[in-house]
């Protein structure tokens, strides 16, 4: 079946640190691949997506790119603020057709947290 | 409007009580979803409903029941809880069964609590 890896948390960074938070996939097809926000006490929020290869997301200085070889979408932000404090997922969503069509599958979840 | 609406956002209920989640959108997904997350978790699919049929059920306990009066509507009927039931439940929606090239919006959940 479909399954998503992130990198372990937390992870704590100075303001205007540059971000990395890695996420690979296990999936059939071609996934939509999606990078949702937690703020606390909050529901999800859609950050960025791609849903073929090499496409490039990005969202309030977040970026990630559909990397089909290496079956990964890190997430990067050059200049991180306070008030991205946050969980985020990295999510697949499976192929048309396929047997988990009508499924998210979320990473782990990593626990940002930035200092002033 | 890129709004799905939960009501209410707390809910303390006791474990032979009767409670239902509400969940609201408009714009025109036909598919729509409830997940349960726990503190610190991802959010587990619960069921999935596309054209107002469940579609998916991932082997929930019938004290759970959900139900789709209309294309905008969701609802999650609670009854005879356990403890172990306490979360935060997220209603989504997205514009085609899976979202395959489209994202799913959610709400901000409602936080349960059995007592």
């Amino acid at each position: 079946g479909n399954s998503v890896t992130q990198m372990e948390g937390p992870v704590t960074l100075s303001e205007e640190a540059f971000l990395t938070i890695n996420c690979t996939y296990t999936a059939t097809g071609y996934p939509s691949l999606f990078w949702y926000v937690q703020y606390p006490g909050e529901g999800l929020q859609l950050l960025l997506k791609a849903t073929k290869a090499d496409d490039k997301g990005s969202n309030k200085g977040f970026e990630a790119t559909y990397r089909k070889e290496t079956t990964s979408f890190h997430l990067e932000k050059g200049s991180v603020q306070v008030s991205d404090s946050a969980v985020y997922f990295c999510a697949l969503s499976g192929t048309p057709g396929g047997t988990s069509y009508g499924k998210l599958t979320f990473g782990q979840g990593t626990i940002l947290t930035v200092h002033p | 409007d890129t709004e799905v609406t939960q009501t209410p956002k707390h809910l303390v209920m006791g474990m032979t009580n009767k409670k239902s989640l509400k969940c609201e959108q408009h714009m025109g997904h036909r598919a729509m979803y409830w997940y349960k997350q726990k503190a610190k978790k991802p959010p587990e699919l619960m069921f999935v409903y596309s054209y107002e049929k469940l579609s998916i059920n991932e082997s929930v306990p019938s004290r759970f029941s959900p139900e789709c009066p209309n294309s905008s509507l969701l609802n999650l009927h609670l009854h005879a809880l356990q403890p172990e039931d306490s979360a935060l439940y997220l209603c989504a929606s997205s514009r085609l069964p899976g979202g395959g090239n489209t994202e799913a919006f959610f709400g901000q959940g409602t936080r349960l609590t059995v007592v």
